[in-house]
């Protein structure tokens, strides 16, 4: 049974950085791209950025590039997705999502969901 | 502002059928619309990807359907745990945001 497990959030400061990690089990990590989605109540559901199975893609929404860097340690099954220069509206609840991809691509939609890790940003 | 569009919310009685709709550029580009159900403190499920598949364990009352630049999702005998918010997604082709989501749309029970 697959299972992602978020962690990582609470309070930034504007301008600050935050890691999230996400733990995955149940299925073979290094076979699968993995996706962040965060989500707001006003803006709702949005798409973050992409890391593919082996680590030489990454995709990043232009509301986050240059910003947020995505990365994964496939020996320890675990996502990361590294937050600087947080702002106001970077706050959310983000997911870790597995790409439903069996072949080591990206198909861009979203089988599996951790729980969600809430981010605040605030002085 | 989504670039992907859903109404805002959707209601019918149990047992009806309801239609929901998602439309925009990119479902009329690519064969890659998924749709997640959302209950209230829960992540997101897929329900329905590239249009029409449903992944294994996935009621049979849910179906995904595309006509040109709109997708629809059709819950048939709707029942009380129906009551969700539904978001349409879909891959962009676009390098400054690869995949975008709709609004969201809330289905009500009568």
């Amino acid at each position: 049974q697959v299972s992602l497990v978020e962690s990582g959030g609470g309070v930034g400061q504007p301008g600050g950085s935050l890691r999230l990690s996400c733990r995955a089990s149940g299925f073979t990590f290094r076979t699968y791209s993995m996706h962040w989605v965060r989500q707001t109540p006003r803006q709702g559901l949005e798409w973050v950025a992409v890391i593919s199975n082996n680590e030489k893609i990454q995709h990043y929404a232009d509301s986050v590039k240059g910003r947020f860097t995505i990365s994964r340690d496939n020996s320890i099954n675990t996502l990361y997705l590294e937050m600087t220069g947080l702002r106001p509206e970077d706050a959310a609840v983000y997911f870790c999502a597995k790409d439903g991809h069996t072949g080591g691509g990206i198909i861009y939609h979203f089988d599996s969901w951790g729980q969600g890790a809430l981010v605040t940003v605030s002085s | 502002q989504s670039a992907l569009t859903q109404p805002a919310s959707v209601s019918g009685s149990p047992g009806q059928s309801i239609t929901i709709s998602c439309t925009g550029t990119s479902v009329g580009a690519y064969n890659s619309v998924s749709w997640y159900q959302q209950h209230p403190g829960r992540a997101p499920k897929l329900i329905i990807y590239d249009v029409v598949n449903r992944p294994s364990g996935v009621s049979d009352r849910f179906s995904g359907s595309k006509s040109g630049s709109t997708a629809s999702l059709t819950i048939s005998g709707l029942q009380a745990e129906d009551e969700a918010d539904y978001y349409c997604g879909s891959y962009t082709g676009i390098i400054t945001t690869l995949h975008v989501f709709g609004s969201g749309t809330t289905v009500t029970l009568l």
